[in-house]
This record gives C-alpha cells, structure tokens and sequence, in this order.
C-alpha cells in the first residue's frame, strides 16, 4: 500500500483479555518497528523486524506481549492478559534499509477498561 | 545506551517568529536523524531526514541541521504559522543498535 497501514484504530478491552494489533508496512519495506506512547509520555521501542534475522525484542516490557511477522510483511503484536498500564497508542513504522528514514502508521489506540 | 534530549520541553511564540528546536543525543555512532512532528491524538509525520554524513536538510521553511561529532541537532523554523502547532521529536538512529531513539518532544505553539 501506500503508507503504513494499522489495525483497529482503537480497542477497548477489558483487564485480562487478549488483545491483537496489527501493522501492514509498505510494500517491500525490510525493516519493522513497534512502538508505543503512554499518556503524556515519550515514544517507547518495543520491538524490530529485520528481514530474515530473528527479531530484537529487547524493548518488549513484560513476556505478555510477543509480536511475529508472517511472510516479511505484516506483523501481529499480541498482549496476553492486558493490564490497565498497558493502554497506550500502538505505533508500527517501517523502513526500506537501515538508511531510509521510517514511515509511520497512524497507531492502534489501546485503552484496557 | 542512547538517550536524547529535547529543549526546550515547550514554546510558546507569536506567529511569524522564527524559531529553533534543540536536540541533543549521547551515542554520536549513528545512521542517521529524523525529524518528526506530531499533533494531538495521531501518528507521527515524517518531517526531515539527515544523514549521518550530511550536515543540514532544508524542506521549505524547515532546516534542520546535525553535528554528529558533538551529538546535536537543530530544527529551524522560519516565519512560523499556527497550523505548525504540535510536538517535533527528534530521533536519531543506530548508537548501539538499529531502533530509532526519541527524545520527549518540544510542544510548540504558534498564536495569531
């Protein structure tokens, strides 16, 4: 597609629930980035996606959230037992080579009731 | 670790003033540093991307200027306008790893 797309734009679940989000990148982009802005907060890293190379998942906060990406292209980002510190504003970025710039998708925003 | 600075955290100023954005990052071993803006509630737009062996990027009434060596970078604003309200982040890439680093934000605010 033409920019990065996301999905849903927002989700409201309740505490303990499983949640899906999920990127779309542009076509072709190699590199692909998950992160997340708390309420009043900074952009935080959660994850990358290089090609073929296994993931960096050092940003991921807890071992309740996981993320894999099928095919090289979209990516899933899964909460498992969502907690109320979890809501935020899922942003997903993808990039062609690591000196393009990123392009950002418009973000799943998370609310955890 | 990289970490980056923004200041100042907020801005008030008149339009038509011309401004600058402060950025600043600890690890100088990077790809490259975009700038991007944000309004209120969406994603973030890509505004301007300077490589690590370039020294400034201009697109129409941005500038946006890297010294890699010493770790800052500007953004310039000129004659600035009320719809360039909202929060620039700065965020550069590498410094130990591939992910890009943001620092807090400058929310600026451009009056009539």
């Amino acid at each position: 597609g033409a920019g990065v797309s996301q999905s849903p734009s927002n989700k409201v679940t309740e505490k303990g629930k499983d949640v899906e989000l999920r990127c779309d990148p542009i076509s072709g982009h190699t590199a692909l980035y998950w992160y997340r802005q708390s309420l009043g907060q900074g952009l935080e890293f959660l994850i990358y996606f290089q090609g073929n190379s296994a993931p960096d998942k050092s940003g991921l906060p807890s071992d309740r959230f996981s993320a894999e990406r099928t095919g090289g292209s979209v990516s899933t980002l899964t909460i498992q037992r969502t907690q109320q510190e979890d809501s935020a504003v899922y942003l997903c970025a993808s990039s062609l080579a690591l000196t393009p710039g990123y392009t950002f998708g418009s973000g799943t925003r998370l609310t955890v009731v | 670790k990289q970490e980056v600075t923004q200041i100042p955290a907020a801005l008030s100023v008149p339009e038509g003033e011309n401004l600058v954005l402060n950025c600043s990052f600890t690890d100088s071993a990077i790809y490259n540093l975009q700038w991007f803006r944000q309004d209120p509630g969406k994603g973030l737009t890509s505004l301007l991307l300077i490589q690590s062996s370039q020294r400034e990027q201009t697109s129409g009434r941005l500038n946006a200027s890297l010294d890699k060596s010493s770790g800052r970078s500007t953004l310039y604003i000129a004659a600035s306008q009320p719809g360039d309200s909202a929060t620039y982040l700065c965020a550069p890439r590498g410094g130990g790893g591939n992910k890009l680093t943001f620092g807090t934000g400058t929310q600026l605010k451009v009056e009539l």
